[in-house]
C-alpha cells in the first residue's frame, strides 16, 4: 500500500541550528515527491518538489531536499533555520496513484 | 503560484442544517480539485476528488450522501455538508491540481456545528 511516513512529529530548534526532517515513502510506479509548508494562520503552500533529474532539489527560503531512491527517502534540510521557519511541514507523494500526505512535522524555532 | 479561494472562511451552524463551502480556482482552470479534512494536530485526510463535469470520487469511509460535491465549472467546486452534526466540526481544505502535479491549496474553512 502507498504511504508516506514522517518520523519527527515535533521538532524544536534554536535559530541558526541546522534542520533535517525525515520523509520515507512507499509508492509503486513512478513517484513525484513534494514538501509543503503551513505557516501559522496561513494555508498550505509548496516548498519544493522532485519529479526527475538531479536528486538534490532546491526550494524556496533556503530549503532543499534530497531524493535517495535506494532508501525511499526525501528528507528536507536547511543549514540554518530562522524564527520565521516555525511552521508545520508535510511531505507528500503522487504519481500513478493518488496524492498521499505524511502526518506532518511541527517545527518550532526559538529566537 | 496559483490562487485558490474558499468561502466562507468560518461558519457556525446548528446541528441538522446543511452548509455549503465554495472552492474557486482564481487564475487557472482546474479539471481536478480535491477536498480534505484536517483534524487538530493531524495530517490532511483526503475526502474526495472532484472532477469537472463528472461525479466525484470519494475515499473509503467518506459518506457521499453526507458530503455532496459538485464541480460544475472549471473554476468552482462546492462541498455541501448535509445534516451537519457536531462530529462534522473540522477544518475543510480544498485544492486544485495544477501543472506539474502541484496542488494549490485554499485557505480552508473552519466549520463548527453546535
Amino acid at each position: 500500500a502507498q504511504s508516506v511516513s514522517q518520523h519527527n512529529h515535533h521538532v524544536i530548534l534554536s535559530e541558526a541550528a541546522s534542520l533535517e526532517l525525515g520523509c520515507n515513502y512507499s509508492y509503486g510506479g513512478t513517484v513525484n515527491l513534494f514538501w509543503y509548508v503551513q505557516y501559522p494562520g496561513q494555508h498550505l503552500q509548496l516548498l519544493l518538489k522532485y519529479f526527475s533529474g538531479d536528486p538534490l532539489v532546491k526550494g524556496i527560503k533556503g530549503f532543499e531536499a534530497e531524493f535517495i531512491k535506494s532508501k525511499f527517502s526525501f528528507n528536507l534540510r536547511k543549514p540554518s533555520v530562522q524564527w520565521s521557519d516555525t511552521a508545520e511541514y508535510f511531505c507528500a507523494a503522487s504519481g500513478t496513484y493518488k496524492y498521499i500526505f505524511g502526518t506532518g512535522t511541527r517545527l518550532k524555532v526559538l529566537a | 503560484g496559483a490562487v485558490v479561494s474558499q468561502h466562507p472562511s468560518r461558519v457556525i451552524c446548528k446541528s441538522g442544517t446543511s452548509v455549503k463551502i465554495e472552492c474557486r480556482s482564481l487564475d487557472f482552470q482546474a479539471t481536478t480539485m480535491f477536498w480534505y479534512r484536517q483534524f487538530p494536530k493531524q495530517s490532511l485526510m483526503l475526502m474526495a476528488t472532484s472532477n469537472e463535469g463528472s461525479k466525484a470520487t470519494y475515499e473509503q469511509g467518506v459518506e457521499k450522501d453526507k458530503f455532496l460535491i459538485n464541480h460544475a465549472s472549471l473554476t468552482l467546486s462546492t462541498l455541501t455538508v448535509t445534516s451537519a452534526h457536531p462530529e462534522d466540526s473540522s477544518f475543510y481544505i480544498c485544492s486544485s491540481r495544477g501543472a506539474g502535479d502541484t496542488q494549490y491549496f485554499g485557505p480552508g474553512t473552519r466549520l463548527t456545528v453546535l
